[in-house]
């Protein structure tokens, strides 16, 4: 069946680092990939998504490339601040008729100050 | 901020207990998803609707828990009696028409944080 992996279950940044966080999807044909964001005490909010081979998804200095061939949909963030500490959800839809989500394990990061 | 809107934010319950969340979807989103979010932070899909209609749900669903979308009434989800492994965050989420591209895309509320004791 259809999965996400994210490899990082903790992270811990200092401000102005780069972050990356590891996604990877096992799916058929082209599902839609996804990044949540979950603060504490909130729901998940959608950071972007990606549809297409190669389509780049961004928000919020946050960015990410579906890649088809790798199976990848990782993220990155060239400077992080201390506002962006929270969880990070990697997630993919399939098209199948009931709109099948499937999420990964979910990132913490922290960034120190 | 989230147009979907979930009440209660707390619900605290003892074993045995009714336990019953609301979620009222974004306007006109059809399709509405229920998950329970572990204090592992991992997902398990509960229930999903379409308008009024079950799409799908998993058996435990059909067991101890009910929801139902009425017409022009919020959502609802229903632990008929409560056990202290149902402690976790109540998700309700919701999705534009379609398939598809943009219409793949879940919309999530701020949850219900139910507690049994």
């Amino acid at each position: 069946g259809d999965s996400v992996t994210q490899t990082e279950g903790q992270v811990a940044l200092s401000e102005e680092d780069f972050l990356t966080i590891h996604c990877n999807y096992s799916a058929s044909g082209y599902p839609t990939l996804f990044w949540y964001v979950q603060y504490p005490g909130e729901g998940p909010q959608l950071l972007f998504r990606a549809s297409r081979d190669k389509e780049k998804g961004s928000s919020r200095g946050f960015e990410a490339t579906y890649d088809k061939g790798t199976t990848s949909f990782h993220l990155r963030k060239a400077s992080v601040q201390e506002s962006d500490s929270a969880v990070y959800y990697c997630a993919l839809s399939d098209i199948t008729g009931y709109q099948n989500f499937y999420f990964g394990k979910g990132t913490s990061l922290t960034v120190i100050p | 901020n989230s147009k979907v809107i979930q009440t209660p934010r707390y619900l605290v319950k003892g074993q045995g207990q009714k336990a019953k969340m609301r979620c009222i979807p974004e306007k006109g989103h059809p399709v509405v998803f229920w998950y329970q979010q572990n204090k592992n932070n991992e997902f398990k899909f509960l229930i999903n609707f379409q308008n009024q209609e079950v799409l799908q749900q998993i058996d435990m669903t059909e067991k101890r828990f009910s929801a139902e979308c009425p017409s022009n009434s919020p959502c609802s989800l229903e632990i008929q009696s409560s056990e202290a492994g149902d402690s976790a965050l109540y998700l309700c989420a919701s999705s534009p028409p379609g398939l598809g591209g943009s219409q793949n895309t879940l919309y999530f509320g701020a949850g219900t944080r139910l507690s049994v004791l």
